[in-house]
């Protein structure tokens, strides 16, 4: 059971990138997913969240119309595309597996991609 | 928005007791989980649903939930509990999951 992040880098102020989430060991569209940030020396920050099918989506407000959470269910994957960049993005970006219950914790995460916004 | 705050640090002598308090409004209305992070690491879960440990986790590790309170609880902590803290938390009237703010358990 595993999550592989990618797709981090270095992100002009006002520009794009995307990040990718590769699932393995487990029914992925069973699950709802998640991606977590965390600045420099910060600590962690929930930032968008997505169902099952993609039906339902949601982001912390300070990301809402610049970031959207997708999912590809034939392709195991997970992705955020970030869009107007701000210096405040740059952070360590994990994806993580929802719990299938509110009595339940993030109980899988990658290892995370490195998010740099700068000029 | 819902908050979660816990102390910065804390700091404790290897085989005493070391505890982390989260404090929210009514927290004791909802599950707590608990996220041990080390340096370069992604957390991991060391207690759930308040006070319930994953397979794995000693069970010198606990956890308790009241009121505006829940406490993480490391009895006879060992220089390799020497991590970061986070609890967490759903909060079903923002539609989003909540994160405290931290905390940087230092042995001594």
């Amino acid at each position: 059971v595993q999550l592989v992040e990618s797709g981090g880098g270095v992100g002009r102020p006002g520009g794009s990138l995307r990040l990718s989430c590769a699932a393995s060991g487990f029914t992925f569209d069973e699950y709802a997913m998640s991606w977590v940030r965390q600045g420099p020396g910060k600590g962690l920050e929930w930032v968008s969240g997505i169902n099952w099918n993609g039906d339902r989506r949601g982001y912390i407000d300070s990301v809402k119309g610049r970031f959207t959470v997708s999912r590809d269910n034939a392709k195991n994957s997970l992705y955020l595309e970030m869009n107007s960049l701000r210096v405040e993005d740059t952070a360590l970006y994990f994806c993580a597996r929802e719990p299938q219950r509110s009595s339940e914790p993030f109980d899988i995460w990658g290892q995370g991609t490195m998010v740099t916004v700068s000029s | 928005s819902y908050e979660l705050t816990q102390p910065p640090s804390v700091s404790v002598a290897p085989g005493q007791t070391a505890r982390i308090i989260c404090g929210g409004n009514n927290i004791g209305s909802k599950s707590v989980h608990w996220y041990q992070q080390k340096p370069g690491q992604a957390p991991v879960v060391v207690v759930y649903d308040d006070s319930d440990r994953p397979s794995g986790i000693p069970e010198r590790f606990s956890g308790s939930n009241s009121g505006n309170t829940a406490t993480l609880t490391i009895s006879r902590v060992e220089a390799g509990d020497e991590a970061d803290y986070y609890c967490q938390v759903w909060d079903s009237s923002s539609d989003h999951y909540v994160f405290g703010t931290g905390t940087k358990v230092t042995v001594l």
